[in-house]
C-alpha cells in the first residue's frame, strides 16, 4: 500500500517562514504534488517535483528528495490568506495520486 | 463557466434513495476522477476516466457507480448507501499526455445520508 505522512497541524505568524515535511513509501513514484485547500473549498495545485531538487515559485518552494522518499513545503513571507490545509500528494502510476492526511496551517497575526 | 463545476454541492439523502453526482469540466482535459474527502482522512481516490474509459478502480462498492458519457461529463450514481458514506465527493481532471498533469478540482458535493 501507500504510506505517506505529514504533520497534521503547524501554527507561524505572520511574516515568518514555515516548511512542511511530507515522507513517502509507495509502490512506483511518477512525481510529487502539493496542494492548497481552504476550508470548504476544493484543492488547488501549488507545485510538482519530480527530479531531485528544489522548484521555486514565487513565495511557494518545493523540494524533493527520491532517494530519501522526502519532500517539503516551503511558505515564505506568510500572509494570513495562507492559513489552510496542506496536502503532500504521490503519482505512483499512470494515473493513481495517493494523498497524505494534510498538514493545517494557521497563521497568526 | 470556466474550470470544474460540480453539481449539487450540497445532497442529503435517505438510504433508500437513488441519487446522482455529476461534475462537467471545462478544460479541454481527457482525464476526470472521483474523489471522497472525509473529515481528518486522506483523499481517497475512487475511479479514474480517460478518454471515457475506465482505468482505475479502487476497490470501491458497488453502491457507487460511475458514468463517462463523453470526455467532459463525469457522473457518479448513488444507491443504498449507508451513514459512513457521508462525506465531500471530489471530481477533477487533468490533461494527460506529456507527463502526469495537475489535477484540477471543482468544488465538490457534501453529501449526508441519513
Amino acid at each position: 500500500g501507500q504510506n505517506i505522512d505529514q504533520p497534521t497541524e503547524m501554527t507561524a505568524t505572520e511574516g515568518a517562514i514555515v516548511q512542511i515535511n511530507c515522507t513517502y513509501q509507495t509502490s512506483g513514484f511518477n512525481g510529487l504534488f502539493w496542494y492548497q485547500q481552504h476550508a470548504g473549498e476544493a484543492p488547488t495545485f501549488l507545485s510538482y517535483n519530480v527530479l531531485d531538487g528544489l522548484e521555486e515559485k514565487g513565495r511557494f518552494s518545493s523540494f524533493l528528495s527520491r532517494s530519501k522518499g522526502y519532500s517539503y513545503l516551503l511558505l515564505k513571507e506568510l500572509q494570513m490568506k495562507d492559513s489552510a490545509s496542506y496536502l503532500c500528494a504521490v503519482r505512483d502510476g499512470d494515473y493513481k495520486l495517493s494523498f497524505g492526511a494534510g498538514t493545517t496551517v494557521t497563521v497568526r497575526a | 463557466e470556466t474550470g470544474v463545476t460540480q453539481t449539487p454541492r450540497h445532497l442529503v439523502m435517505g438510504m433508500t434513495n437513488k441519487k446522482s453526482l455529476k461534475c462537467e469540466q471545462h478544460l479541454g482535459h481527457n482525464a476526470m476522477y472521483w474523489y471522497k474527502q472525509s473529515a481528518k482522512k486522506p483523499l481517497e481516490l475512487m475511479f479514474v476516466y480517460s478518454l471515457e474509459e475506465r482505468v482505475e478502480n479502487n476497490s470501491v462498492p458497488s453502491r457507487f457507480s460511475p458514468e463517462c458519457p463523453n470526455s467532459s461529463h463525469l457522473f457518479l450514481h448513488l444507491h443504498t448507501l449507508q451513514p459512513e458514506d457521508s462525506a465531500l465527493y471530489l471530481c477533477a481532471s487533468s490533461q494527460e499526455d506529456r507527463g502526469p498533469g495537475e489535477q484540477y478540482f471543482g468544488p465538490g458535493t457534501r453529501l449526508t445520508v441519513t
